[in-house]
């Protein structure tokens, strides 16, 4: 039981390029979730996944796409990858009748 | 909109109590906390209902005032092992999706 997983654990791009981060659970969660984490700023909800099928914006979506492949796969991508999207990435998951969310390991992606 | 924490950070030595704080513009239907370490990922600690259901950590204590729309995380006799960020969370609603949104996080330093 691996919970969830994250790839890659570290990017370095330059401006302009793009790039998918990949997010997998195996606890057959309903939600999932991307979050950047930036110094000082807490974790802030890009997107989010309420069911498999199912995609909405959280509070800081520009820039970014998602897809929920499937019920344990949640993918976020940046199209044209841009310095102020040098952070963090977390992604999480929360199953249909608990209340925590369990966070993936991080990407940290750095753009030049 | 993102709940308050207070303080941003608390340094501590071994043995003693801090007291963190979480407010909300919005009304509240649950506060969750988690703790992250440096350089990892956030874990769940304990959520906070409406109503006073409580779930999580058994040796870390919280309180939830609706009215006041506010929480208050409880570490008492601290540990070394307590130290890292402490956030908040808060869930709105749409379209039937409970929506997280973090606070900016308050760092614990406990010194032996």
């Amino acid at each position: 039981n691996a919970g969830v997983t994250q790839t890659p654990k570290f990017q370095v791009l330059k401006t302009g390029q793009s790039m998918t981060l990949q997010c997998a659970q195996d606890m057959n969660h309903n939600s999932m979730y991307w979050y950047r984490q930036d110094p000082g700023m807490g974790l802030r909800l890009i997107y989010y996944s309420a069911s498999e099928g199912t995609t909405d914006k959280g509070e800081v979506p520009n820039g970014y796409n998602v897809s929920r492949l499937n019920k344990r796969e949640f993918s976020l991508r940046l199209e044209s990858a841009a310095p102020s999207q040098t952070s963090v990435y977390f992604c999480a998951s929360k199953g249909l009748a608990g209340y925590e969310q369990y966070f993936g390991p991080g990407t940290r992606l750095t753009v030049t | 909109q993102q709940p308050v924490q207070s303080p941003q950070a608390v340094i501590l030595r071994e043995g003693e109590d801090a007291v963190i704080n979480c407010s909300s513009s919005k009304a509240l239907y649950s506060v969750h906390w988690y703790r992250q370490k440096h350089g990892e990922a956030p874990v769940f600690l304990m959520i906070l209902l409406k109503g006073g259901e409580q779930k999580g950590h058994e040796k870390i204590s919280a309180s939830f005032n609706e009215k006041k729309q506010q929480s208050s995380l409880y570490l008492t006799a601290s540990q070394l092992s307590y130290s890292g960020t402490y956030f908040c969370g808060t869930d709105s609603t749409s379209g039937g999706s409970y929506i997280p949104t973090f606070g900016r996080g308050t760092s614990l330093i406990v010194h032996p």
